[in-house]
């Protein structure tokens, strides 16, 4: 069981808009800055998001991250077809010390 | 360019070590944290392990004791030591640069499979 909360699944039609929510706690979201990946079947990690809604260079800007207490959100505008991936949100988490993985989000484009 | 290039993973006997290399190139790496995450087969990220600029480690309690990451910069080389392995450790084991003070990790290597079965 993951420390960080996240819905196992999402859908949504090409063009739409979508989020993914993420919920943790005052040791880790409530505290700290939040980071968003992406992971395409057998590939490595993508950053998204860093730092509650930054986005690095190449991430377009229809992805934007949000943070409210202790939930923080993904959105994906103008959902397209390469967009289908497993999201996963992480932080560190002051009370274990270390880095903590929401359980992934499986993105399906309809 | 930018690259982080692991090695070492392989098949193990329960009870068995391994040590893990991650080779970087194309940044400072003195000055960035390197972080070990892990993906058992069908299953999400876990992050295990993490050494700062100055080598002070963190290490997740599924392999707190029986793991040990290190850092030579003078080859750019991150590493992560396992011992006592189990069948639970059975996972890609990925390497990542993190961009400051574990804000999010920015560069991941290809990974590295270990699968550990008698």
């Amino acid at each position: 069981q993951s420390v960080l909360s996240q819905p196992p699944s999402a859908s949504g039609n090409p063009g739409q808009r979508i989020t993914i929510s993420c919920f943790g706690s005052g040791s880790n979201i409530g505290s700290k800055p939040v980071n968003w990946y992406r992971q395409l079947p057998g590939t490595a990690p993508e950053l998204l998001i860093y730092k509650d809604n930054q986005r690095p260079s190449g991430v377009p800007d229809r992805l934007s991250g949000s943070k409210s207490g202790t939930s923080a959100s993904l959105a994906i505008s103008g959902l397209q077809s390469e967009d289908e991936a497993d999201y996963y949100c992480a932080v560190w988490d002051d009370s274990r010390r270390g880095v903590v993985f929401g359980g992934g989000t499986k993105l399906t484009v309809l | 360019e930018v690259q982080l290039l692991e090695s070492g993973g392989g098949l193990v006997q329960p009870g068995g070590s391994l040590r893990l290399s991650c080779a970087a190139s194309g940044f400072s790496f003195s000055g960035n944290a390197m972080c070990w995450v892990r993906q058992a087969p069908g299953k999400g990220l876990e992050w295990i392990s993490g050494i700062g600029g100055d080598e002070t480690t963190h290490y997740a309690d599924s392999v707190k004791g029986r793991s040990t990451i290190s850092r030579d910069n003078s080859k750019n080389t991150v590493y992560l030591e396992m011992h006592s392995l189990r069948g639970e450790d059975t996972a890609v084991y990925y390497c990542a640069k993190d961009l400051w003070d574990y804000a999010g990790m920015d560069v991941w290597g290809q990974g590295t499979m270990v699968t550990v079965s008698s």
